[in-house]
This record gives structure tokens, C-alpha cells and sequence, in this order.
């Protein structure tokens, strides 16, 4: 079963439009990590941000921001005033304290952003 | 800053050949990850490595072998290629053996095979 899902596919927006990328997970773990990696075109995965299962706080890294809720078991990415730079593939992903894969990550298929000029 | 490593960024092969891909990371960590990464399917995990000389099966291993000899060394073996083996594949390092540690992840091998 898919443990992590994003349902947007791709999204396209104008340049200074502002844009939630929404992540969905599913765990039975108490204890579990969420992440948000960005993937641009030269393909190299980069790390943009961990959460622990145990703190709910949302994040505010200059123009990005993270809310996380248990809740709803979500972890959504919104970023303010979007950039022709923030034009990339974006995926979630989830690690489990009680893997049996090494703690690896499951990802999402990834949400597909362009943001136009 | 981690770096991580892959031998090629695109390598075409023919059906039936034996294939490597090779991964170095030069920041001493402990574990390591195969992934491949298709259209509409994401990132799914072949195998990994959580010290020298021990594997685990992935996900989707079928097709696939590894080996790590070196710490800081994990190569993807494809015993015999098929087309449908024809992905980008990623290798990722992290830290250490727990769910805390993010992974860091090399540039990507594009494998065709025809």
C-alpha cells in the first residue's frame, strides 16, 4: 500500500504566485520522520526539510514553510512568491522507526512544479 | 558538504549485458541506498547497505545484485540487462542506521538499454 501520496501530479503557476504542494502519509508507527526533498532538473535530489512524528510545529525557512498535522496525517509545502528557480519535481517522504528496510525512505511519486515567468 | 558520487550520468547498454553502476560517497557513512526512479512510480528502493560487505533486499530487487567491499564504495550490478531495466537510478548515503538521518543522494544514472 502506498504509504505516502501526493496527489498533485503536476502544477503550473505564474511567477510570484504562491503554491501548496500537499502530502498525505500512512503509518501504524508512533514514532516516524517526515521529509520534503527537491529534485530540479539537473536531477540531484536535495534535502529541503525533516519533521518527527512528535512536533507539530510548522516551519518557516525564508520563502518555504511546512505544516504538519497529525490529524489529518498530512505535511504540506507551501512556497510564498514563487520563482522560475522553484521549478522542479518535489517529493515527500516518510522513514518508520520500526522498518524492516533500514529506515529507508518511502516516497511519494512526486509533485511536478513550474512556475512560469 | 556530502558528496555523493555515481560513475555515469547516462550509460546505454544492449539487452543481455552485464552492467555496473558505481557509487562513492566521501563522508565515512555507514549506510547506502539503490534506488530507480520512473515516471509516475517515484523513487523505489532496489537495495541497501547499512555497513561494509552487508546487503538488504529493497522493494524491487528482482534483476538486480550489489556489492560494497568499501565503506564508501556501493555498486549496482545488473547481472543481465533488459529493456525493462531502462530508468534513472540514484544512489543515496546517510549517516547512519536510523530513521532520523536524512539521505543524501548522488546525481542520477539515466540507463537506456536497447
Amino acid at each position: 500500500a502506498q504509504k505516502v501520496t501526493q496527489a498533485q501530479t503536476e502544477i503550473s503557476v505564474v511567477e510570484k504566485e504562491d503554491v501548496t504542494l500537499d502530502c498525505v502519509y500512512e503509518t501504524r508507527d508512533t514514532t516516524y520522520y517526515l521529509f520534503w526533498y527537491k529534485q530540479p532538473p539537473s536531477g540531484e535530489l536535495v534535502f529541503l526539510i525533516r519533521r518527527n512524528s512528535f512536533d507539530e510545529q510548522n516551519e518557516i525557512s525564508g520563502r518555504y514553510s511546512w505544516n504538519f498535522q497529525k490529524s489529518t496525517s498530512s505535511f504540506n509545502f507551501t512556497i510564498t512568491a514563487s520563482q522560475v528557480v522553484d521549478s522542479a519535481v518535489y517529493f515527500c517522504a516518510l522513514s518508520e522507526a520500526n522498518s524492516n528496510s533500514g529506515y529507508a525512505l518511502n516516497f511519494g511519486k512526486g509533485t511536478s512544479l513550474l512556475v512560469t515567468p | 558538504d556530502v558528496k555523493v558520487t555515481q560513475s555515469s550520468r547516462y550509460l546505454v547498454k544492449r539487452t543481455g549485458e552485464k552492467v555496473f553502476l558505481e557509487c562513492v560517497q566521501d563522508m565515512d557513512h555507514e549506510n547506502m541506498f539503490w534506488y530507480r526512479q520512473d515516471p509516475g512510480l517515484g523513487l523505489r528502493l532496489i537495495y541497501f547497505s547499512y555497513d561494509v560487505k552487508m546487503k538488504e533486499k529493497g522493494d524491487i530487487p528482482e534483476g538486480y545484485s550489489v556489492s560494497r567491499e568499501k565503506k564508501e564504495r556501493f555498486s549496482l550490478i545488473l547481472e543481465s540487462a533488459s529493456t525493462n531495466q531502462t530508468s534513472m537510478y540514484l544512489c543515496a548515503s546517510r549517516q547512519s542506521w536510523s530513521s532520523y538521518n536524512e539521505q543524501f543522494f548522488g546525481p542520477g544514472t539515466r540507463l537506456t538499454v536497447l
